[in-house]
Order: structure tokens, then C-alpha cells, then sequence
């Protein structure tokens, strides 16, 4: 059974520049979620994808944005990137989006902003 | 908005069992998660509790939820130095899956010899 798996693993972006992030569910699995987490923090939520349609999204500006493809992969894409940008984005995938679906997570990608 | 707390450290003694603690302030969680982090590394899903459970026991580690005081606790019995990491203790929201997971900030456990 395949992981969730990332791409790149670490990335550095100039202020103001746009940014893509990738990720393949893990085999099975129809849900993906995207999560920041910043240096010493926990996660925080940014948006889920079910169905290549946005399910929900937390407390992030509309320059975070996402799609999610026929197979289930998914991009992050981050617009006019800020230096408070930097952290390591974390990418999970679950069976389905109902409630007992737990989260399996990728290594992540670290995004530095200078 | 929710809340998770935890401590931010926790050292033991090789052997000995860890008990890490969490506490969170949404009434109408319905599942409650433990994940572990290595350095450099993602979240590795080490267990979780549905809400109208009080245990949970999965080989050397036991979840245990009080839903009346809205506390969590991991007990990691005879700690080892591969158990050294952030662990996370993470809610699900009753509105569910839509409004992801809230975190606390992790614990560092760290393993003296």
C-alpha cells in the first residue's frame, strides 16, 4: 500500500512569487486535506478536497487555493507568497470524508519565503 | 474558535511509562487523535478515540478520554528511545471533516537513559 507521498520536499520562493505544491493520496483513499504548520506550532487546517470540489477550508486568504484531479492527486497553489508563507505544508488523504475516516499524512514540503 | 492544549515537554526515564495529556474545549468533538512526529518527518497516526468511548488499548499504548472534563491522555508503556518525538493531540468537530482537524501544539517527549 502506497503513503501519501509529496513533491518537492523542500522548496524556497522570493516574496511575491507563486508557489505549487503536489500530492498523491495514498491507494484507496478519495479525500485529501491541506495543512500549514508553522516552526513550533501544530497544524492548521487550510481546505479539504472531496470529488475534486473544495469541501471546506479554515482560516486562510483566497491566495491559497487547491484542486484535486480524477485520481485523487492535489495541488496547493499559493499566490503573492509572504514571508509569514514559510513553513512545512503537510498533505493527507483518508478513505472518505465521513467522520471515522482518520487523516494518514505525507512527510510534507518545506516552503521557505525570503 | 476551539481549543487544544497541551504541555509543551515531558521527559521519562528509559522504561518507564509516559503519560502525556490534552485537554480541548469543543463539547461536540466526535473523534479525538494522537499523532507522532519525527524530526524532519509528517504526522505518523498512532491512535484515536471515538467520543462515546472512555479506553482505548493498542498494544503498549492506552487512550483514555474523559468527555466530562474534556481531557485526553497517551500512556506509552516502558518508553523507549525510538519514542522520543512531538506528539499531537488533534479534534474532530462534530460539523466533521470540513473543518479539519484542530491541533494542539505538541509535546516533545524526550527519553533520558
Amino acid at each position: 500500500e502506497t503513503g501519501v507521498t509529496q513533491s518537492p520536499t523542500h522548496l524556497i520562493k522570493t516574496r511575491g512569487q507563486q508557489v505549487t505544491l503536489r500530492c498523491s493520496s495514498q491507494s484507496g483513499h478519495n479525500t485529501v486535506s491541506w495543512y500549514q504548520q508553522a516552526l513550533g506550532q501544530g497544524p492548521q487546517f487550510i481546505f479539504q478536497y472531496y470529488r475534486e470540489e473544495e469541501n471546506g477550508r479554515g482560516n486562510f486568504p483566497p491566495r491559497f487555493s487547491g484542486l484535486q484531479f480524477p485520481n485523487y492527486s492535489s495541488e496547493l497553489n499559493v499566490n503573492a507568497l509572504e514571508l509569514d508563507d514559510s513553513a512545512l505544508y503537510l498533505c493527507a488523504s483518508s478513505r472518505d470524508r465521513s467522520l471515522g475516516s482518520p487523516l494518514h499524512f505525507g512527510n510534507g514540503t518545506r516552503l521557505t519565503v525570503t | 474558535g476551539e481549543d487544544v492544549e497541551q504541555s509543551l515537554f515531558l521527559s521519562v526515564r528509559e522504561g518507564d511509562s509516559s503519560v502525556i495529556n490534552c485537554t480541548y474545549t469543543d463539547s461536540s468533538s466526535t473523534y479525538l487523535y494522537w499523532y507522532k512526529q519525527e524530526p524532519g518527518a509528517g504526522l505518523q497516526l498512532l491512535t484515536y478515540i471515538f467520543s462515546n468511548m472512555d479506553m482505548k488499548q493498542d498494544q503498549r499504548l492506552t487512550v483514555l478520554l474523559n468527555k466530562k472534563d474534556k481531557h485526553l491522555s497517551l500512556r506509552i508503556a516502558d518508553t523507549q528511545t525510538g519514542d522520543s518525538a512531538i506528539y499531537f493531540c488533534a479534534e474532530l468537530s462534530g460539523r466533521g471533516g470540513a473543518d479539519g482537524l484542530t491541533f494542539g501544539k505538541g509535546t516533545h517527549l524526550i527519553i533520558q537513559p
